[in-house]
This record gives C-alpha cells, sequence and structure tokens, in this order.
C-alpha cells in the first residue's frame, strides 16, 4: 500500500470553477502537509503548508488536514487558466524527508 | 525563483556510459535530496544528504550514487546507464533544522538511456 494515495486525474474545469483536489495517506505520524505545483518542464514549488490538523487560507488556495480520517485537500476558487498544472501533496514526520503523491493534472478551460 | 540549478536539462546517451548529474544551490541549505519523477507516478527518494559528508540512500533502489564534499553541491552519477534508468530526476534543497519544510526544486534532467 502506498504511503500516500493521490488520483492522478487530470482534472478538466472551467475558467472561475472551485477545485478540489485531494490526497489520503496512511501513517498517522505525518505532522507537515504541503502542496506543491509544478508546471510542465519546471520543478515542483511549494503552494501551502499545513502543521497538524486544520485549515489554511492564502488568496484564492485553501489547504485543510484532517488528521482523524487521514485526508487532505486543496481547494482553489475562481480557478484561472494560469493554474493548470500537476498539483503533488506532500507530508513528512519532522520536516526532513518528503512523501509525495503522485500529483492531479489540472487544466482550467478558458 | 529559487536558487537550484541543475545540468545538464535532458541528456541521451548509450547503455554503458557513466553519467553525473549535476546539482547546485546557492542557498546555504544543508539538506539536498535527489528524487526520480516518472509520469503519473509519485516522487520518489533515491538518494538524501544532510550535510558535507553525509549521504544516505532512499527509499527507491538506486544504482547511482552520490557525494557532497560542499554544501552547495550534490552531483549524481550512473557508472552504468541502463534503459531502466530512463526518467526525470529532481534535485532539491531544504533549510536545517526541525519543521522547516519547504524543498526548492531544481528544474530536473530528463534522462533517456538508448
Amino acid at each position: 500500500q502506498k504511503e500516500v494515495e493521490q488520483d492522478p486525474g487530470p482534472l478538466s474545469v472551467p475558467e472561475g470553477a472551485i477545485v478540489s483536489l485531494n490526497c489520503t495517506y496512511s501513517n498517522s505520524a505525518f505532522q507537515y502537509f504541503m502542496w506543491y505545483r509544478q508546471y510542465s518542464r519546471k520543478g515542483p514549488e511549494l503552494l501551502m503548508y499545513t502543521y497538524s490538523s486544520g485549515n489554511k487560507e492564502d488568496g484564492r488556495f485553501t489547504a485543510q488536514v484532517d488528521k482523524s480520517s487521514k485526508y487532505i485537500s486543496l481547494f482553489i476558487r475562481d480557478s484561472q487558466p494560469s493554474d493548470s498544472a500537476t498539483y503533488l501533496c506532500a507530508m513528512s514526520l519532522q520536516g526532513n524527508k518528503l512523501v509525495f503523491g503522485a500529483g492531479t493534472i489540472l487544466r482550467v478551460k478558458s | 525563483e529559487a536558487d537550484i540549478y541543475q545540468t545538464p536539462r535532458y541528456l541521451v546517451i548509450g547503455t554503458g556510459k557513466k553519467i553525473t548529474l549535476e546539482c547546485s544551490q546557492t542557498m546555504g541549505h544543508d539538506k539536498m535530496y535527489w528524487y526520480q519523477q516518472d509520469p503519473g507516478m509519485e516522487l520518489h527518494l533515491i538518494h538524501y544528504s544532510y550535510g558535507v559528508n553525509s549521504t544516505e540512500k532512499g527509499d527507491l533502489s538506486s544504482e547511482s550514487t552520490v557525494s557532497r564534499i560542499r554544501t552547495e553541491h550534490f552531483p549524481l552519477t550512473l557508472e552504468s546507464a541502463r534503459p531502466s534508468h530512463t526518467s526525470q530526476y529532481l534535485c532539491a534543497s531544504m533549510k536545517g533544522g526541525a519543521g522547516n519544510t519547504e524543498a526548492f526544486f531544481g528544474q530536473g534532467t530528463r534522462l533517456t538511456v538508448v
């Protein structure tokens, strides 16, 4: 069983839609939860970071962590064509080694 | 933009050749990592280092080796390339200390072994 499960998509939505991206995980000891965005032919870059459970908002992006369900989500409001990318969830125990999901390909159509 | 650089960006090489993928960062980060990324698959950690002269194998078995002689430099070497090594290789660095979770990635090296 993979430590982190993420639906690879692709997910195709019209511009302006609300997007929901999700990951589940099996290791209850994970403490740090991250979302990375990766554009084509580029390396991943950190989008959102959450420690333990709860919500975090940054502009159009909201990250949620539910440790009791071992489930994390990223919501994108008013999605734009520039949001088209692969979104990778990642998590770690003490911030050392990151464990990544497979990434979800998102396409926002104008 | 992150100050971490990988060269070459693309490499096509014949079976049996020795290759070195270069990774350099100018942020003074102690932690450096090599990941392998294939389409639709999660990033797999193949090597990591927490400082000079410290290297460890990651979770994914790899026939590659790494060295960390200087803080800023973390090259990965394949002694004898095989078609199964065809993949995208991503280098990353992170500040030291517990709770630092932002990994800065290079743009990757796309390796094709023919």
